[in-house]
């Protein structure tokens, strides 16, 4: 049963620590999504990738947030310095060409104190 | 531009009763359209989609959805509702050749 993968489950940090996210897509999907949800914004895309390039990063904070792809079976999301805003959960989710569905990992819940 | 809205932030119903979940589209293209189920403390998950073909699409744990172009709506139903349906429900619209462009979402509330 293939599915995206996301680590840590969990994170508490404090304001100002740096803070990385890992996803692991599912083995063939080639383009990834990172997604942000609170109560207040709902479900926010933040960037998203294509064969490993960046396709749109837009919806991302440019000063504190970077992603990237270092390889096909990895995502990273950055957050340096974090903030208690930054509290929220993160998705990653992945597709493929053709099919236009989106598969989800679990989130990463972070709460920066 | 595309653009979905779910009518309704909290349906609530008795359990054994009709689910209906409200959504219309905007699409300048012929839209894919999809339902994804979200329980608590978990990712979202498929439940169906509409990808140009017939317009009753059916999904799993007995939900189905059906689109109506002249109404811009893609409504999600299910006959009876389970105590185990309690979870929030996104609507969603295909954008470009990869994103997705999802509601605000609708929470369901099953009463016992």
């Amino acid at each position: 049963d293939a599915r995206v993968t996301q680590t840590p489950r969990d994170k508490v940090t404090e304001m100002g620590q740096e803070v990385t996210m890992r996803c692991q897509p599912i083995l063939g999907h080639n383009t990834v999504f990172w997604y942000r949800q609170t109560m207040m914004q709902g479900l926010e895309l933040l960037a998203y990738f294509r064969n490993r390039a960046p396709l749109d990063d837009s919806g991302m904070p440019k000063d504190r947030f970077s992603a990237e792809m270092p390889d096909a079976t990895l995502a990273t999301l950055k957050i340096q310095p974090s903030e208690p805003r930054d509290s929220a959960v993160y998705f990653c989710a992945s597709s493929t060409d053709g099919v236009y569905e989106q598969y989800f990992g679990p989130g990463t819940r972070l709460t920066v104190t | 531009a595309q653009s979905v809205t779910q009518l309704g932030s909290h349906v609530s119903v008795s359990e054994g009763a009709l689910v209906l979940l409200r959504c219309n589209y905007s699409s300048s293209v012929p839209p894919y359209l999809f339902w994804y189920v979200q329980y608590p403390n978990q990712g979202l998950q498929l439940l169906l989609k509409y990808t140009s073909a017939a317009t009753l699409v059916k999904g799993i744990n007995g939900f189905e959805a059906e689109f109506k172009k002249s109404e811009t709506s893609f409504h999600l139903t299910k006959p009876s509702a389970h105590m185990s349906d309690a979870a929030e429900y996104f609507c969603a619209v295909r954008s470009g050749s990869y994103k997705l462009i999802f509601g605000s979402g609708t929470r369901l509330l099953v009463r016992p």
